[in-house]
């Protein structure tokens, strides 16, 4: 039972255009939604999250949309950097206290110079 | 502190060893995660410790897994009898229990089963 997924493996931009990740979950319950950035030999960090509370969140060239009805949200980079080149993974929580997350499949970025 | 550190980075064993990893969190972080990678997945979680108590299991967490994390400070994840399906990327987070940021994850002990 996947609860969270991302349909696509792979994205491929070029440097200074816009990146959009995609990411739909399938549990009302979540509340609190971020994403991660993983390179190769390293684990996850965390880059942006949002509550529902919200539907947008901003943090310089990185903007997630949630949009509850749908159950659909989306990170954007803005511009696209080579070095943003990895696979991102969204991630979903009941509470936003540090509660267990369930993750995406990921999708790996990359952006060409 | 300069973050979440585990041990191994790579582990290979044969099928039926016992192997047991450990993790270092962050010193401040009360709050200390395991979870499983497989190739092309996310992360799934296996269990979580707020101090030395173990909370919550997942059932992916088979009775040949075990966690612990004695006087609240470094966990280790122990496998019994270890099955090729073991095979993965095991990665510890720790976070604060008011942390609206996010676990930080170490780098993870990559697992072979042969």
């Amino acid at each position: 039972d996947q609860q969270v997924k991302q349909n696509s493996p792979s994205l491929s931009v070029q440097e200074g255009r816009i990146s959009i990740l995609n990411c739909d979950y399938t549990n009302s319950m979540f509340d609190y939604f971020l994403w991660y950035k993983k390179y190769p030999a390293e684990g996850p960090t965390f880059l942006i999250s949002i509550s529902s509370i919200k539907d947008k969140n901003e943090d310089g060239r990185f903007t997630v949309f949630l949009n509850k009805s749908a159950k659909h949200l989306s990170l954007h980079i803005v511009p696209s950097q080579p070095g943003d080149s990895a696979v991102y993974f969204c991630a979903a929580s009941v509470g936003a206290s540090g509660s267990r997350l369930t993750f995406g499949e990921g999708t790996q970025l990359t952006v060409n110079p | 502190d300069t973050g979440v550190s585990q041990d191994p980075r790579h582990k290979i064993t044969k099928r039926g060893q016992n192997v047991t990893f450990r993790c270092d969190p962050i010193s401040e972080h009360n709050r200390l995660y395991w979870y499983r990678q497989t190739l092309g997945q996310g992360p799934e979680f296996l269990t979580y410790f707020q101090n030395e108590a173990q909370l919550e299991k997942s059932r992916l967490l088979s009775d040949r897994f075990s966690a612990e994390r004695p006087k609240g400070s470094f966990s280790t994840l122990e496998i019994q009898r270890t099955e090729q399906g073991d095979s993965a990327m095991y990665l510890c987070a720790s976070s604060l229990d008011t942390s609206n940021y996010g676990y930080t994850f170490g780098s993870g002990t990559r697992l072979t089963v042969v």
